[in-house]
């Protein structure tokens, strides 16, 4: 059985700094993807970034970029100058490839962005 | 073009009530997604739904709980004689396609948060 898991339950940075959110995955399986969602306090679940397993490139969206490293099943998220509308729980999560499957979630971080 | 929309988004049942929690997918879309988020706890898959046909329904506690998507209308996932361990949010999401597939993405409602009193 697949697992994700976030050892961070809770963060807080200022605004502008850099902060690395991490998420550690376990599955037996070679293909799948991994993405971010952030839950802000709307509780919209909203997609940040996804990586397909296969590519060695790490997914970039402006200020939102990943660290992919399949060896060690990492995934940790990492948004820089970090801006208020940041604040929110994230969560990461996990789905094989190519089967009709579901999206598994990590418990989550809460992520504080302090003016 | 609206999101997924979920209604009612807050809910209260007295213990021993039925509950029903409808989610309409996005226009187009016939892949639905039930997930329970309980506090400080993330999502937890409950059941997968194409049109008419349960795909996976591992998540979902076998007594009391039941989900439908009919040919027509909206998803529904119903509760019955409802008990406070099930106050909790309940997220539905829907995307055009399975999700595996790298360009389908899973479009998520709002979520119906639950107390039972």
């Amino acid at each position: 059985a697949q697992t994700v898991t976030q050892s961070q339950p809770e963060m807080s940075v200022q605004e502008a700094e850099t902060v690395t959110l991490s998420c550690t995955y376990d599955t037996s399986e070679n293909n799948y993807y991994l993405f971010w969602y952030k839950q802000p306090p709307s509780r919209q679940m909203i997609l940040v970034i996804r990586q397909e397993a296969y590519k060695q490139q790490n997914a970039t969206e402006n200020r939102f970029s990943v660290n992919f490293q399949k060896a060690a099943k990492s995934f940790s998220l990492k948004i820089s100058d970090s801006q208020l509308g940041d604040t929110a729980m994230y969560f990461c999560a996990f789905i094989l490839q190519n089967r009709d499957d579901k999206i598994i979630f990590g418990k989550g971080t809460r992520l504080h962005i302090l003016p | 073009n609206a999101g997924v929309m979920q209604n009612p988004r807050h809910l209260v049942r007295r213990r021993g009530q039925e509950a029903r929690l409808r989610c309409s997918p996005m226009k187009g879309h016939s892949h639905v997604y039930w997930y329970r988020q309980l506090p400080e706890e993330g999502l937890k898959f409950m059941v997968y739904l194409q049109k008419e046909n349960i795909i996976d329904e591992s998540g979902m506690p076998k007594e009391r709980f039941s989900a439908e998507f009919p040919k027509e209308g909206p998803s529904i996932l119903r509760i019955q004689q409802v008990v406070r361990g099930d106050s909790a949010a309940y997220f539905c999401a829907s995307s055009q396609t399975a999700v595996p597939s790298f360009l389908a993405e899973a479009f998520f409602g709002q979520g119906t948060r639950l107390t039972v009193v």
